[in-house]
């Protein structure tokens, strides 16, 4: 039972390149989230998806586009990465209902230079 | 929008000390409080979730308290370890997660 996967854990891009973060569950929850985690900013959320098939913007959703291929995959892209997109990117998924408590993958460290 | 703050920032004791930290946010009507550890280079970890009719919640040597109307929770640790060396981070929750920046806990032998 892995819980959140997050695939690269290390990334390090050119400014202007593209790539994909992926996101993977097994705890059959259908919300997931996008977070990135900048040093004296805490985490904030870019992106966020309430079940299948749906997905909504965050506090800082600019350069960035989601994917929600299923319910256990939820993907993050960034088109042309810029050197403010280096950050530490976090997956998360949330229990249903008022009880929600959220479970969080190992993190992608991108490097945008 | 909701602002949420840890003070301090870091935090340093020695083995053995009990300890309190402190969380505050700025808008009181939220659904649940949650506390989390992050161990470096790792992602978060829940320890405990209070739900806004409760007051505390308690699970081993941790213990979280809520005071809505003054917007306050705290995580207090008995009897510290150097295992509890880690980021602690508070988040409230209305329809999203509101995280606050982190007290950094070192533990020392």
């Amino acid at each position: 039972n892995a819980g959140v996967t997050q695939t690269p854990k290390f990334q390090v891009l050119k400014t202007g390149q593209s790539m994909t973060l992926q996101c993977a569950q097994d705890m059959n929850h259908n919300s997931m989230y996008w977070y990135r985690q900048d040093p004296g900013m805490g985490l904030r959320l870019i992106y966020y998806s309430a079940s299948e098939g749906t997905t909504d913007k965050g506090e800082v959703p600019n350069g960035y586009n989601v994917s929600r291929l299923n319910k256990r995959e939820f993907s993050l892209r960034l088109e042309s990465a810029a050197p403010s997109q280096t950050s530490v990117y976090f997956c998360a998924t949330q229990t249903p209902g008022r009880s929600n408590i959220q479970y969080f993958g190992a993190g992608t460290r991108l490097s945008v230079l | 929008k909701q602002e949420v703050t840890q003070i301090p920032a870091a935090l340093s004791v020695p083995e053995g000390e009990n300890l309190v930290l402190n969380c505050s946010f700025t808008d009181s009507a939220i659904y649940n409080l949650q506390w989390f550890r992050q161990d470096p280079g790792k992602g978060l970890t829940s320890l405990l979730l209070i739900q806004s009719s409760q007051r505390e919640q308690t699970s081993g040597r941790l213990n979280a308290s809520l005071d809505k109307s003054s917007g306050r929770s705290t995580l207090y640790i008995a009897a510290s370890q150097p295992g509890d060396s880690a980021t602690y981070l508070c988040a409230v929750i209305k329809t999203q997660f509101y995280f606050g920046t982190g007290t950094s806990l070192t533990v020392i032998p």
